[in-house]
C-alpha cells in the first residue's frame, strides 16, 4: 500500500459545479498537508497548505483534513474551465520530504 | 532569479551514457529538492539539501543517482551508466526554508533510448 493514495480520475464537470478531491494515507506521522495544482507541461503549484486537523477556505477552496480518518479533501466551488488542471496532494512529517499523491485531473466544461 | 530553472529542458540520451541535469533555484532558497515525476504520476522524492548539506537522499532510487550543491546555490543531478526505466520527468524545487512554501521548476524531460 502507497503511502498517499489519491484517485486519478479523470473527473469532468460542468462550468459552476462543486468539485470535491480526496486523498487517504496511511502514515500517522503526516502533520502538514497541501493541495497542489499542475497544469499541463508545467510544475506544480501550492494551492492550499493546513497545518493538522481542520477545514481551510481561500476563496472557492476549501482544504480538509481529517486525521483521525487519515483523509483529506479539496472542495472547488463555482468551478471555471481555468481549474482544469491535475491537482496533487501532498502531505510532510517533519522530515522535509514531500509525498505525493497520483494527481487527479479535472476537466471542467464551459 | 525569477523563478526555479532547470536546464536542459529535454533530454534524450542512449543507454548506458551519463547525464547531467541543472536546477538554478530562487536566490537565496536555503532548501532545494530533487524529485522524479513519472507519467500519469505525483513526484516522487529524490533527495534535498539544506544550503549545500544533503540530509536525506534516501529516495535516489539507486548508486548511479548522485546530486550536488557545492556552493549552496546551483544544483545539479547525476545519473551514471542511463537506463531505460530512467526515462521521467525531473523536477527541482526550492523554498526559502524547509517549512515554506517549494516552488517548482518546469523539469527535465528525459527519454533513455
Amino acid at each position: 500500500q502507497k503511502e498517499v493514495e489519491q484517485d486519478p480520475g479523470p473527473l469532468s464537470v460542468p462550468e459552476g459545479a462543486i468539485v470535491s478531491l480526496n486523498c487517504t494515507y496511511s502514515n500517522s506521522a503526516f502533520q502538514y498537508f497541501m493541495w497542489y495544482r499542475q497544469y499541463s507541461r508545467k510544475g506544480p503549484e501550492l494551492l492550499m497548505y493546513t497545518y493538522s486537523s481542520g477545514n481551510k477556505e481561500d476563496g472557492r477552496f476549501t482544504a480538509q483534513v481529517d486525521k483521525s480518518s487519515k483523509y483529506i479533501s479539496l472542495f472547488i466551488r463555482d468551478s471555471q474551465p481555468s481549474d482544469s488542471a491535475t491537482y496533487l496532494c501532498a502531505m510532510e512529517g517533519g522530515s522535509e520530504k514531500l509525498v505525493f499523491g497520483k494527481g487527479t485531473k479535472l476537466t471542467v466544461n464551459p | 532569479g525569477a523563478g526555479v530553472s532547470q536546464s536542459p529542458r529535454y533530454k534524450v540520451t542512449k543507454r548506458g551514457q551519463d547525464v547531467t541535469l541543472r536546477c538554478d533555484p530562487i536566490s537565496s532558497h536555503a532548501t532545494l529538492y530533487w524529485y522524479q515525476q513519472a507519467l500519469g504520476q505525483g513526484p516522487e522524492f529524490l533527495t534535498y539539501f539544506n544550503y549545500e548539506a544533503q540530509p536525506d537522499k534516501s529516495g535516489l532510487p539507486s548508486d548511479r543517482f548522485s546530486a550536488e550543491r557545492p556552493e549552496g546555490s546551483i544544483s545539479t543531478l547525476t545519473i551514471q551508466r542511463t537506463e531505460q526505466r530512467d526515462s521521467a520527468m525531473y523536477r527541482c524545487a526550492s523554498s526559502a526554508r524547509w517549512d515554506t512554501e517549494a516552488f517548482f521548476g518546469q523539469g527535465t524531460r528525459l527519454t533513455v533510448v
